[in-house]
């Protein structure tokens, strides 16, 4: 089952302008990630928030976390083509093992128009 | 520094079949996961392997199995092929038993006929 949902599950964009993805999750977690999947490729990490921390920026990426909601964003500024691409969010459940599995949300998919 | 490889891209295969995939992971990782990923969806937690044991396991049938190997390099079997099985697998590699950033491979794309 997936932990977490992207919202909108698909977004069209003109260069230039801002994107921005949101993703709720279920459970307790400690950190939040969200990574980028070109089309039929692996998956890349983008960044990861703690859930001590409720925004955190890495270049044209900034992202937010509002435990109280269990929800956040990405948000990506001065979009350009090359953005075009599917992101995912993902929490790390902890398992009896004590063992932590990453679960994957079902995704954004980002298509942006020069 | 290599990142995480997988093998082989793409390959076709007829319901009833064996497949093996095969991932070798990041220098320095010790940990492995495998995820299923359907056309259109998110990835699917299949299992995850740590000093060549299997730690957990998602919601796959026993169809599905793996092996770990003493350079940290994995193994997905998947027997038994259902033209439902056909989607991308992915390997990702990690340090240790709590989850940080996740290093994935290209895939490996199944399908079957």
């Amino acid at each position: 089952s997936q932990q977490g949902e992207e919202d909108p599950q698909a977004l069209s964009i003109q260069e230039g302008e801002n994107a921005t993805m949101n993703c709720s999750y279920k459970t307790s977690i400690n950190n939040l990630q969200w990574y980028r999947q070109n089309s039929g490729r692996g998956l890349v990490h983008l960044i990861l928030i703690r859930s001590n921390e409720r925004e955190k920026h890495s270049g044209r990426l900034r992202v937010t976390l509002d435990t109280s909601k269990k929800s956040s964003s990405l948000l990506i500024t001065a979009s350009r083509a090359a953005d075009t691409a599917s992101y995912f969010c993902a929490t790390p459940l902890t398992q009896n093992t004590g063992f932590q599995k990453l679960v994957f949300g079902t995704g954004t998919r980002l298509l942006v128009s020069p | 520094d290599a990142g995480v490889t997988q093998s082989p891209t793409h390959l076709i295969k007829t319901r009833g079949q064996q497949v093996t995939l095969r991932c070798s992971p990041k220098s320095g990782h010790d940990t492995v996961s495998w995820y299923q990923q359907a056309l259109g969806q998110g990835p699917q937690f299949i299992f995850q392997y740590y000093e060549e044991e299997e730690r957990q396991r998602g919601n796959f049938p026993d169809r599905f199995s793996g092996h770990q190997f003493p350079n940290y390099s994995s193994e997905l079997n998947v027997n038994a092929l259902l033209l439902g099985d056909s989607a991308l697998y992915l390997c990702a590699s990690s340090r240790g038993s709590n989850t940080g950033e996740l290093f994935f491979g290209e895939g490996s794309r199944l399908t079957v006929l």
